[in-house]
């Protein structure tokens, strides 16, 4: 079974500056997807960036990039010009390429904006 | 098409009680998703249908749990005998067939069992 780790509970950023929120899993596919959910305080999951694991550059949405490495099994997400509406729980998710298509998600990252 | 909707946002029901939640998904999405978030975790899988056809249940999903999509449009879970550890945020979501782009999620309905 696939498994998703974020090992930051929480983390905070001034507005305006960067800020990397670390995510790894454990599989043994080799083909699958990874995404970054939003969940603001109003609680409705908004997908932020998805990568493919077959494709090697990094996806890029606006001020929302990641870093993929496949071989650590790493996927972090990289919030350039952080802004007040940044300030959620984030949620790393994994996605077999076959079979139900669920979600599995790790625990979650509070980001904190200060102004 | 206004999203993912669900009803009721908030259920507050007493132990051994039945509650029923609702959730209408985006109208040309074929799977819908049911997944069970409790505080400071992620989102678990209940279970997911594509149409009217219900083809997996989590182990979490116990006898007391049981969800339907009649004519593959909106869809129900029902909690029986409810528990105090049935309270959490259910959380539905639906997708195109291949979701390749993710799900769109509703905003979730908060059970309460007191």
């Amino acid at each position: 079974a696939q498994t998703v780790t974020q090992s930051q509970p929480e983390m905070s950023v001034q507005e305006a500056e960067t800020v990397t929120l670390s995510c790894t899993y454990d599989t043994s596919e080799s083909d699958y997807y990874l995404f970054w959910y939003k969940q603001p305080p109003s609680r409705q999951m908004i997908l932020v960036i998805r990568q493919e694991a077959y494709k090697q550059q990094n996806a890029t949405e606006n001020r929302f990039s990641v870093n993929f490495q496949k071989a650590a099994k790493s996927f972090s997400l990289k919030i350039s010009d952080s802004q007040l509406g940044d300030a959620a729980m984030y949620f790393c998710a994994y996605r077999s390429e076959f079979g139900n298509e669920k979600l599995t998600f790790g625990t979650g990252t509070r980001l904190t904006i200060i102004p | 098409d206004t999203g993912v909707s669900q009803n009721p946002r908030h259920k507050i029901t007493k132990r051994g009680q039945n509650v029923t939640f609702r959730c209408d998904p985006i109208s040309e999405h074929n799977r819908l998703y049911w997944y069970r978030q409790t505080l400071g975790q992620g989102p678990e899988f209940l279970t997911y249908f594509q149409n009217e056809a219900q083809l997996e249940k989590s182990r979490l999903l116990s006898d007391r749990f049981s969800a339907e999509r009649p004519k593959g449009s909106f869809s129900t879970l029902e909690i029986q005998r409810t528990e105090q550890g049935d309270s959490a945020m259910y959380l539905c979501a639906s997708s195109l067939l291949r979701a390749d782009y993710g799900y769109t999620f509703g905003s979730g309905t908060r059970l309460t069992v007191v």
